[in-house]
């Protein structure tokens, strides 16, 4: 089955210590999404991708970095996690800018990565 | 001033109630609009989109929309104690990209 895979689903990590989520589709979808959900919150942008091109949103801490090397992988990087990082990391996808009606815009995520920052 | 404003609920129906649950969006710009479901611990799942004003069916579940008043609204007929979670509502603000904004959620309890 087409799908949207987080790895790993659980992640524990000190204070400071760089950290590395994983996500893969075989969707081939060309566009691709981080979210940053805390407890109880929505989930918060972070960044996403067009194919190659790269969108950070303005209030993304530097602490965070976003790699795509191919189509069907993209992956968060926290340089220096600190104890306000940690939550649900979710990675999504879309097709990408399309007519409304065809559903190009609609998000499917993936099971997502919990952060926990000791 | 949120983007996507949800009444964080919880929101407390009996099974086989109706359960209504409202949204209110800020930029008038906004061009699609989502309903997600989202289980303790679980990601979001769709349920629907609604791009139009007034009322899309699927199932048990009905979306409203009315782009005037910036208000989406999700109706889940028949509620069964499986519809005990939280629902998001999200905006795609439009422009070249597709990004969704999402609000906080509200929480449906159905109870037997």
């Amino acid at each position: 089955d087409a799908m949207v895979i987080q790895n790993p689903r659980y992640q524990v990590t000190q204070f400071g210590k760089p950290v590395t989520l994983s996500c893969s589709q075989t969707l081939n979808h060309n566009v691709m999404y981080w979210y940053q959900q805390k407890s109880s919150q929505a989930p918060k942008l972070l960044f996403h991708y067009y194919d190659k091109d790269f969108n950070n949103e303005a209030d993304t801490p530097d602490n965070f970095q976003s790699r795509r090397p191919n189509t069907s992988f993209c992956f968060l990087d926290i340089r220096s996690p600190g104890l306000g990082d940690a939550a649900m990391y979710l990675c999504a996808t879309s097709r990408g800018p399309g007519l409304v009606v065809s559903g190009a815009n609609v998000l499917t995520f993936g099971a997502g990565s919990r952060l926990t920052v000791l | 001033q949120k983007e996507v404003e949800q009444n964080s609920g919880p929101l407390s129906v009996p099974e086989g109630a109706i359960a209504s649950l409202n949204c209110t969006y800020s930029d008038r710009g906004s061009q699609s609009f989502f309903w997600y479901r989202q289980y303790s611990g679980k990601s979001p799942e769709l349920i629907m989109f609604i791009y139009s004003n007034g009322d899309k069916e699927d199932g048990r579940f009905t979306a409203q929309l009315n782009k005037a008043s910036q208000y989406v609204s999700l109706l889940i007929r028949d509620s069964q104690p499986s519809d005990s979670a939280t629902y998001l509502c999200a905006v795609n603000r439009g422009g070249g990209y597709n990004k969704l904004i999402f609000g906080a959620g509200t929480r449906l309890a159905v109870h037997p």
